[in-house]
């Protein structure tokens, strides 16, 4: 697509409930990351996928959070259980970084997802 | 750990008048990014700096880098009200091995007439 897409762009739920969050990168982009902001915060590194696999995954907080990539594409953050502290805008960018590539690595963001956990 | 740290966190200025956003870093790299924020919008690149020496701009925004005091700097000239946003650095981990972008505090800027 034109750019990379998140759905829900909101998501209100329940402590307690688990929510799944999409993003879909710029076709042709290998790496693919989601990054967490709160509210008037920075950016929190969560993960980051190179095709389908996951170098770097040291920024979940905790194991109630997981993610996949399939098919080099479309991604899923999934957060079970949630908690209020995960209430957060969660940002998805795609690349067209390969693994050795030595160039720039300038990631294009989507509109992110808002989760508000009541 | 790569840390990345903004000041100020906050800049109120007037139009007209120059002001300097620093970002420092803990680790080595030659590749760093400057992104703008608009409040309740998405980040959107600035500039891309990949060397030491480094300068770019556009328009009123003019962006260095110091690979060797591990410093960036983002400079505004003459500022005008659509400048304001927050803006972010990041910096490429990829000097050592890892393909993150590790990004800065913030600093959230505000034009005033």
């Amino acid at each position: 697509g034109a750019g990379v897409s998140q759905s829900p762009s909101n998501k209100v739920t329940e402590k307690g409930k688990d929510v799944e969050l999409r993003c879909d990168p710029i076709s042709g982009h290998t790496a693919l990351y989601w990054y967490r902001q709160s509210l008037g915060q920075g950016l929190e590194f969560l993960i980051y996928f190179q095709g389908n696999s996951a170098p770097d995954k040291s920024g979940l907080p905790s194991d109630r959070f997981s993610a996949e990539r399939t098919g080099g594409s479309v991604s899923t953050l999934t957060i079970q259980r949630t908690q209020q502290e995960d209430s957060a805008v969660y940002l998805c960018a795609s690349s067209h970084r390969g693994i050795r590539n030595s160039g720039a690595n300038v990631l294009t963001f989507g509109a992110g997802s808002r989760l508000t956990v009541l | 750990e790569l840390k990345v740290e903004q000041n100020p966190l906050f800049l109120s200025m007037q139009e007209e008048k120059n002001y300097t956003i620093y970002c420092n870093y803990s680790t080595t790299s030659d590749r760093l990014y400057w992104y703008r924020q608009d409040p309740g919008k998405s980040l959107e690149s600035l500039f891309v700096l990949l060397s030491n020496g480094a300068v770019k701009q556009e328009g009123r925004l003019m962006a260095s880098l110091d690979t060797k005091a591990r410093l960036s700097t983002l400079h505004i000239t003459a500022a005008v009200h659509d400048l304001s946003a927050t803006y972010f650095c990041a910096v490429d981990g990829s000097n050592f091995g890892n393909e993150k972008l590790t990004f800065g505090t913030g600093t959230r800027l505000t034009i005033i007439p």
